[in-house]
């Protein structure tokens, strides 16, 4: 149990254009979502915090017109780079934060690789 | 701010070689500390966490103790397997509720047979 999916699991765009990935949490709710980005080898930063049903909370540097999250329903939650550039081409990953038990454990997804061109 | 270190990799090992990763870390207040595994082609998943000083986390013959005189989380496994391949995150809550974590940069870890 405690699967979540992402798609694409990649991508490649062109400048310019907008480019949308998708959460999932296959097994459980998820009132809580967290989007990051891995740089090669770096450690994984937090974008942004989704919580079902209202505005994503983003990590002081990440700009929110940019990346767009949409938290729609409590298995899915989609992230949108709007007018991606090449320097948005990095590993998106995100986690689904289950509230089985006494422990709210997040689950992560396998990523996105995106490539901007 | 808060901030984890672990050791660069990559770190190859012979079959029932024994291993540590270090980690170490700052953080305001008393964090929760976790590892975390990635196989080749998954998502990250919770390997072992400990969440007070002292405190030893454990699963699938890995072990970590939470020193907190030394700030530190190593993880070690006393015989690895080539199933054990993978990249290790080291990672720290503040906020047990909240779980907004902190992660270091992982390590690769490739055990050949």
């Amino acid at each position: 149990g405690a699967v979540v999916s992402q798609h694409p699991s990649w991508v490649i765009c062109k400048s310019g254009t907008s480019v949308k990935i998708e959460c999932r949490s296959l097994d459980f709710q998820a009132t809580t979502m967290f989007w990051y980005r891995q740089f090669p080898k770096q450690s994984l930063m937090l974008m942004a915090t989704s919580n079902e049903g209202s505005k994503a909370t983003y990590e002081q540097g990440v700009e929110k017109d940019k990346f767009l999250i949409n938290h729609a329903s409590l298995t899915l939650s989609t992230l949108t780079v709007t007018s991606a550039h090449p320097e948005d081409s990095s590993f998106y990953i995100c986690s689904a934060q289950s509230d089985r038990g006494s422990y709210n454990e997040q689950f992560f997804g396998p990523g996105t690789r995106l490539t901007v061109l | 701010g808060d901030s984890v270190t672990q050791m660069e990799g990559p770190v190859t090992l012979s079959e029932e070689a024994f291993l540590t990763i270090n980690c170490t870390y700052t953080a305001t207040g008393y964090p929760s500390l976790f590892w975390y595994v990635q196989y080749p082609g998954e998502g990250l998943q919770l390997l072992l966490k400990a969440t007070k000083a002292d405190d030893k986390g454990s699963n699938k013959g890995f072990e970590a103790t939470y020193r907190k005189e030394t700030t530190s989380f190593h993880l070690e496994k006393g015989s690895v397997q080539v199933s054990d391949s993978a990249v290790y995150f080291c990672a720290l809550s503040v906020n047990f509720g909240n779980e907004k974590l902190t992660f270091g940069t992982g390590t690769r870890l490739t055990i050949i047979p």
